[in-house]
């Protein structure tokens, strides 16, 4: 069975601009969560979508924003991105919104210059 | 405000010996407590996890960790390292609440080096 994806593997953006990440659960998962990692840190909890709708956020700004689609993938924009936002960014799912059994995608390396 | 402190940034273990990895929480009842590795590059990797119960779990990889209540520490072992556990580890808690949200707080991780 195919894991946790997530695209692009890297990508490098400017300050300003704006960025989405994309997320495709584990076949039967219905809960995504998005992960901040930066440099020599533990991950960062963001968003966690369960059947589409917001079950938590983070402490991130406003410019930080997700969705999650009929098929359960999700994607995490950024905008306005910021220096401070270079991290990698981990995809997480799991069978159900109160489940910790959390599966992680590869992740994204962002890079902002 | 809940937090995860692993003490130690860095360990070097010759391969064979043994290894313990610190993990201490903070939060006011008990938390669902987990370890993950990271290998460079890539994503984290489940290795064990506690909820309930015996307090000694058993992961993969040979890994096992004990649940101290009255220490609030979650410490991973294994009894003798080899040269591919050499990555990062994270310890995390999972905070029970309702409404189907499953916030994962994670530790700064310690890098596990491993001598031949």
């Amino acid at each position: 069975d195919a894991g946790v994806t997530q695209s692009p593997t890297h990508l490098i953006k400017t300050r300003g601009q704006q960025v989405t990440l994309r997320c495709s659960p584990i076949s039967g998962h219905k809960s995504v969560s998005w992960y901040q990692q930066v440099l020599g840190q533990g991950p960062q909890f963001i968003f966690q979508y369960y059947e589409k709708e917001e079950r938590g956020r983070g402490n991130f700004p406003d410019r930080f924003s997700a969705r999650q689609f009929p098929n359960y993938s999700s994607e995490l924009n950024v905008n306005a991105l910021l220096l401070g936002d270079s991290a990698l960014y981990l995809c997480a799912s799991s069978l159900q919104g109160a489940s910790y059994e959390q599966y992680f995608g590869p992740g994204t390396r962002l890079t902002v210059t | 405000a809940q937090s995860v402190t692993q003490p130690d940034i860095h360990i070097t273990v010759s391969e064979g010996a043994s290894l313990e990895l610190r993990c201490n929480y903070s939060y006011g009842a008990t938390p669902y407590l987990f370890w993950y590795v990271q290998s460079p590059g890539q994503g984290l990797q489940l290795l064990l996890k506690y909820f309930s119960g015996d307090t000694l779990v058993q992961g993969i990889k040979g890994f096992e960790a004990e649940f101290k209540r009255s220490q609030s520490s979650f410490n991973l072992r294994k009894p003798s390292v080899h040269w591919s556990d050499a990555a990062e580890y994270f310890c995390a808690v999972g905070l029970p609440r309702a409404g189907g949200y499953n916030k994962l707080i994670f530790g700064a991780g310690t890098r596990l080096a491993v001598h031949p």
